[in-house]
């Protein structure tokens, strides 16, 4: 049974970073039929997707165009995680952040984080 | 980027009765890649349907999807009380969007 376990700071100020992990078990951040996904749900946004990490032979990382320049998503193989690094924060980015793991390069999404509320607030 | 409008956005059923959920795409949904989501307050989102018609593991067949193109729908056959809550559809053929959730709630 996979598990996706999330943490990492509950509130967050204007301008500075949003850094969120993802520990994951009973799969492989490696895994060779996997991706590895952030996504958030606002009221004002709905559920969006933010990007997503993956190995083929090598890594790589896909971002939506909404937060493509400030995002960066990583894994860590030594722990079996990926992080969500999300810089210059506004409070329209306060949302819930879920780690989700997606079926294939781009599939559906069969496990979740159990979500994180961020606030982005002084 | 593909946009999809889910119908209605409210739908206030019995328990026993069907539920017809409509999700409509702004162009073609590549290979059918579409997906429903169910969601309860507080929780994270559960994945019911894949593939636009494929039950994921574990969901009852009551839950059923049908469509392609731009037109799909999850049919909940008898509702049960646990059944009341909000689903998604999200499609993964062109990049990733989702649709804004139709609430199912107890008439």
């Amino acid at each position: 049974q996979v598990q996706l376990q999330q943490s990492g700071p509950g509130l967050v100020k204007p301008s500075q970073t949003l850094s969120l992990t993802c520990a994951i078990s009973g799969d492989s951040v490696s895994s060779n039929s996997a991706a590895w996904n952030w996504i958030r749900q606002s009221p004002s946004r709905g559920l969006e997707w933010l990007g997503r990490t993956y190995y083929r032979s090598k890594w790589y990382n896909d971002y939506a165009v909404s937060v493509k320049s400030r995002i960066i998503i990583n894994p860590d193989t030594s722990k079996n995680q990926f992080s969500l690094q999300l810089n210059s924060v506004t409070p329209e980015d306060t949302a819930i952040y879920y780690c989700a793991r997606g079926t294939y390069t781009t599939g559906w999404y069969d496990y979740w984080g159990q979500g994180t509320l961020v606030p982005v607030s002084s | 980027e593909i946009v999809l409008t889910q119908s209605p956005g409210t739908l206030s059923l019995s328990p026993g009765e069907r539920a017809t959920l409509s999700c409509r795409a702004s162009q073609s949904v590549s290979t059918n890649y579409l997906a429903w989501y169910q969601q309860k307050p507080g929780q994270s989102p559960r994945l019911l349907i894949y593939g636009a018609s494929s039950r994921a593991t574990g969901i009852p067949d009551r839950f059923s999807g049908s469509g392609s193109g731009t037109d799909f729908t999850l049919t909940i056959s008898r509702l049960e009380p646990e059944d009341f809550a909000v689903y998604f559809c999200h499609q993964y053929g062109s990049s990733q969007t989702f649709g804004q959730g139709t609430k199912v709630e107890i008439k």
